[in-house]
């Protein structure tokens, strides 16, 4: 399986400030990764797919990068309702694997 | 607009069976890939299995064949998740996703098993 590390294991932020989490894969995936946003209580939701592509609907704060096993997710300005924990996932083979999360709290 | 609703929580003992499922609508249900989720209490997501509806071809995650089973009934557009035996263990929230773009866009609300004695 392709194991995925992701740091900081949680991170705490003002509004406004500019948030980089870092996720890297045991080997390469090429762009074959994704960002998720979970807040408490409810299912993970879609921020970025294939390394990059932001889904519809969400903000342009938030922007994905990299490619082989190092990714970045950036949120450029923290909001309040950017609280959450972010995980990547990694789709270039089976099983698919989720790192283990980081939390963003807001100072 | 595409929706993914999961049948509601359940409370099992040690041993007891248990079938959970997953329903979808508006969308070609036959044609997306439908994975399934664990997420144990106060832990991060894990990837357990998937399923192609349109010819049930199927895959699990090394840490889950042969302890769950996923099936899908593309008459009623609804995946499963299903257990023989539960184990304490088990006692965690099933999530279902739909495939789109290689992630998972659209989840279900979630599913809570207990299992308790």
């Amino acid at each position: 399986d392709i194991q995925m590390t992701q740091s900081p294991s949680s991170v705490s932020a003002s509004v406004g400030d500019r948030v980089t989490i870092t996720c890297r894969a045991s080997q390469a995936i090429a762009s074959w990764l994704a960002w998720y946003q979970q807040k408490p209580g409810k299912a993970p939701k879609l921020l970025i797919y294939t390394a990059s592509n932001l889904e519809s609907g969400v903000p342009s704060r938030f922007s994905g990068s990299g490619s082989g096993t190092d990714f970045t997710l950036s949120i450029s300005s923290l909001q309040p309702e950017d609280s959450a924990t972010y995980y990547c996932q990694q789709s270039n083979s089976f099983p698919w694997t989720f790192g283990q999360g980081t939390k963003v709290e807001i100072k | 607009e595409v929706q993914v609703v999961q049948s509601g929580a359940e409370v099992k003992k040690p041993g007891e069976s248990l079938k959970i499922s997953c329903k979808a609508s508006a969308y070609s249900f036959t044609n997306y890939w439908i994975g399934w989720v664990r997420q144990m209490p106060g832990k991060g997501l894990e990837w357990m299995g998937i399923i192609y509806p349109g010819d049930s071809d199927t895959r699990y995650s090394p840490s889950f064949q042969g302890q769950v089973t996923i099936s899908a009934d593309k008459s009623i557009n609804t995946a499963y998740l299903q257990w023989r035996s539960l184990k304490a263990s088990d006692t965690a929230i099933y999530y279902c996703a739909r495939r789109m773009n290689d992630a998972f866009d659209f989840w279900g609300q979630g599913t809570m098993v207990t299992v308790s004695s």
